[in-house]
């Protein structure tokens, strides 16, 4: 089975800082995908970002970034330029690439929560 | 074009009633997965439905149940409610092959349930 751990329950900075969000998984698997998703107090969960685990180049997507370390099993997210919107919790998930049967699910992280200050 | 959509948004039970929770999945798509969301916690998988059929289930009891109907729309039900089944509930859809899942899901706004 699939855990994935995200070891800081909050964070904090200020508006226009970097900030990164941390995430290490355990799986035997070697093809599988991960993601950052965002949650807002509205609940929505929001993809940022994703990776794909057979490609070394880390993704980014404008101000998101992930630093991607295979043999390490660690998955962190960074946000440069900070902005208020960015308030919000964000999970961390798993997921397997290819599911002979079987459900193709979403192991999510217990997430970090983060604020943004002005 | 919609998102996923689910209703209610919220609904207080009684212990030991039971509850169906809906789900419309985005236009097109035609997996529809349920997590559920205990306050503080990251989602937790219930339950894949793809083409009306059960692909796959978490670890929860007998009590969980879901289907899919013709138009990709699904419900979950859950049978004598429990204080612990206090939560968030999340619809997912995708396409439903692995390449679109692996562009990860959509998901709705959730179902907060509270039991009493």
């Amino acid at each position: 089975a699939q855990t994935v751990t995200q070891s800081q329950p909050e964070m904090s900075v200020q508006e226009a800082e970097t900030v990164t969000l941390s995430c290490t998984y355990d799986t035997s698997e070697n093809n599988y995908y991960l993601f950052w998703y965002k949650q807002p107090p509205s609940r929505q969960m929001i993809l940022v970002i994703r990776q794909e685990a057979y490609k070394q180049q880390n993704a980014t997507e404008n101000r998101f970034s992930v630093n991607f370390q295979k043999a390490a099993k660690s998955f962190s997210l960074k946000i440069s330029d900070s902005q208020l919107g960015d308030t919000a919790m964000y999970f961390c998930a798993f997921m397997k690439r290819r599911v002979a049967q079987g459900a193709q699910k979403l192991v999510f992280g217990q997430g970090t929560r983060l604020t943004i200050n002005p | 074009d919609a998102g996923v959509t689910q209703s209610p948004t919220h609904l207080i039970k009684t212990r030991g009633q039971h509850v169906t929770l809906r789900c419309s999945p985005i236009s097109g798509h035609k997996s529809v997965s349920w997590y559920q969301q205990v306050l503080g916690q990251g989602p937790q998988f219930i339950f894949q439905y793809y083409e009306k059929e059960e692909r796959g289930r978490g670890n929860f009891p007998d009590r969980f149940s879901a289907r899919q109907f013709p138009n990709y729309s699904s419900e979950l039900n859950v049978n004598a409610l429990l204080l612990g089944d206090s939560a968030l509930y999340l619809c997912a859809s995708s396409f439903g092959t692995e390449l679109r899942a692996s562009y990860g899901y959509t998901f709705g706004s959730g179902t907060r349930l509270t039991v009493v």
